[in-house]
């Protein structure tokens, strides 16, 4: 069973813009929650990136991602995405998005590799 | 923010106890209640551990167990099985009425022998 589904891989140039998407899987819902996106660098360790609140669609945003990070949802869609702009070669990671009911990350999508190149 | 602090790497025998400790200021990980723990294996979807210091999820091992002193929290994992093999990171959440902030540990490679 899986219950938060990212959407594939992505390669993309310096100074470009990546969208990721995270869909709930039927039975589980993102109701209540906040989705907050976190980010695993080569070598690194995990970075928060920042949160949507999934109801009311607030973001808020760690303050080296501020003003090149934006976070949306479709309800209908059950989705969640975070598109990421002005690529630098140090965004390349895994990013993970995972489902906060409280103070914790409870359920996680199992990452999307954004690889970003020349 | 600077990351919290964890050992880089620990290793121990199975069946043996070990502690990750995770160390921060006072105005991070020692003005927050809320401090959890996260295991991440390759290729699978990070785990969470412990959550609000020292509660375990719905069906997480009694081997698990977390707690708290002044700018350090722990964790402890007993009786140790080849399976506990992997990253493990502490993470604190704070907030006040205008930004929030959640701050990772840098991570620490637990190698079971």
């Amino acid at each position: 069973q899986v219950d938060v589904v990212q959407s594939g891989a992505e390669v993309k140039k310096t100074g470009a813009s990546v969208e990721v998407s995270c869909k709930a899987s039927v039975g589980y819902i993102f109701t209540h929650n906040y989705i907050d996106w976190v980010r695993l660098a080569p070598g690194q360790g995990l970075e928060w990136v920042g949160r949507i609140d999934y109801n009311s669609g607030a973001t808020n945003f760690a303050k080296n991602f501020q003003g090149r990070v934006a976070m949306t949802r479709d309800l209908s869609k059950s989705t969640v995405y975070m598109e990421l702009g002005s690529l630098r070669f140090d965004d390349t990671a895994v990013y993970y998005c995972a489902s906060r009911p409280h103070h914790y990350m409870y359920v996680w999508g199992q990452g999307t590799t954004v690889t970003v190149s020349s | 923010q600077s990351a919290l602090t964890q050992p880089a790497s620990l290793s121990a025998s199975p069946g043996q106890s070990i502690s990750i400790s995770c160390t921060g200021a006072s105005s991070d990980i020692g003005d927050s209640d809320y401090v959890s723990w996260y295991q991440l294996h390759p290729g699978k979807a990070p785990k969470l551990i412990i959550y609000d210091v020292n509660n375990r999820p719905l069906g997480m091992s009694d081997r698990f167990s977390g707690s708290m002193s002044a700018n350090t929290a722990s964790l402890t994992i007993s009786g140790l099985q080849a399976e506990d093999e992997g990253d493990y990171y502490c993470a604190s959440y704070t907030s006040t009425t205008t930004l929030e902030n959640v701050l990772f540990g840098g991570g620490t490679k637990l190698t079971v022998l």
